[in-house]
């Protein structure tokens, strides 16, 4: 497998433009993840999934944010409309639910938001 | 809720011992993580341990944890220039009915001198 893939590696946008982060899981996972990683905060837990039901998007910053997974192998965080404060690395992550198991990352994708 | 710390900088010479700490508050059956983050890349994890053990080694590195103290250590022998990276430390609490979000430490910067 090759591993987590998100997609665009980077993405400049304007204020007020929509951006779409993409995210393909390792198959056979059936946890994913979405984390936002900045300077100040560090990383946080935006949403995630399990068997493609979001379970806890308390970590959702705003109604801005909005994230879908329409089946096992895609996941979109979609942000409309963007602001520079939403600049960050975003990261998604899949897991497989057994004891001893752990979280594999993609590479992140950085947004800026000028 | 979760909340796990740890000091943002740590500074070595090349070939000494790097310890980084961590702290963390759940006090249920728990998987503990060390990530380390390169410039530019994705998570990669290191190690992990569950909080029924005191001990890990694995090569150069090794997991301490204190569980009375809810204290989580990293150490790596005879640390390389190639070691600088910032290194997370999370917590997953398991319960046996599947998994929760990970909750992720700000990050430790190692800085080598040379």
């Amino acid at each position: 497998d090759a591993g987590v893939i998100q997609s665009p590696r980077h993405e400049v946008t304007e204020m007020g433009q929509e951006v779409t982060l993409r995210c393909k899981p390792i198959s056979g996972h059936d946890y994913l993840f979405w984390y936002r990683q900045t300077m100040m905060r560090g990383l946080e837990l935006l949403i995630y999934f399990n068997n493609n039901v979001p379970i806890d998007d308390s970590g959702m910053p705003e109604d801005r944010f909005s994230a879908k997974m329409p089946n096992a192998s895609f996941s979109t965080l979609k942000i409309q409309p963007s602001e520079p404060r939403d600049s960050a690395v975003y990261f998604c992550a899949s897991l497989l639910s057994q004891e001893g198991t752990e979280a594999f990352f993609g590479q992140g994708t950085r947004l800026t938001v000028v | 809720g979760e909340d796990v710390e740890q000091s943002l900088f740590l500074s070595v010479r090349e070939g000494d011992s790097s310890v980084i700490n961590c702290t963390y508050t759940d006090s249920s059956s728990t998987y503990l993580y060390w990530y380390k983050q390169e410039p530019g890349a994705g998570l990669q994890l290191l190690t992990y341990i569950f909080s029924n053990m005191d001990m890990k080694q694995d090569q150069r590195l090794t997991v301490l944890l204190n569980k009375k103290d809810k204290h989580l250590s990293l150490r790596i022998a005879d640390t390389q220039t190639g070691d600088s990276a910032i290194y997370f430390c999370a917590e997953l609490p398991y319960s046996g009915g599947g998994a929760d979000g990970l909750t992720f430490g700000k990050g430790t910067h190692l800085i080598i001198q040379p």
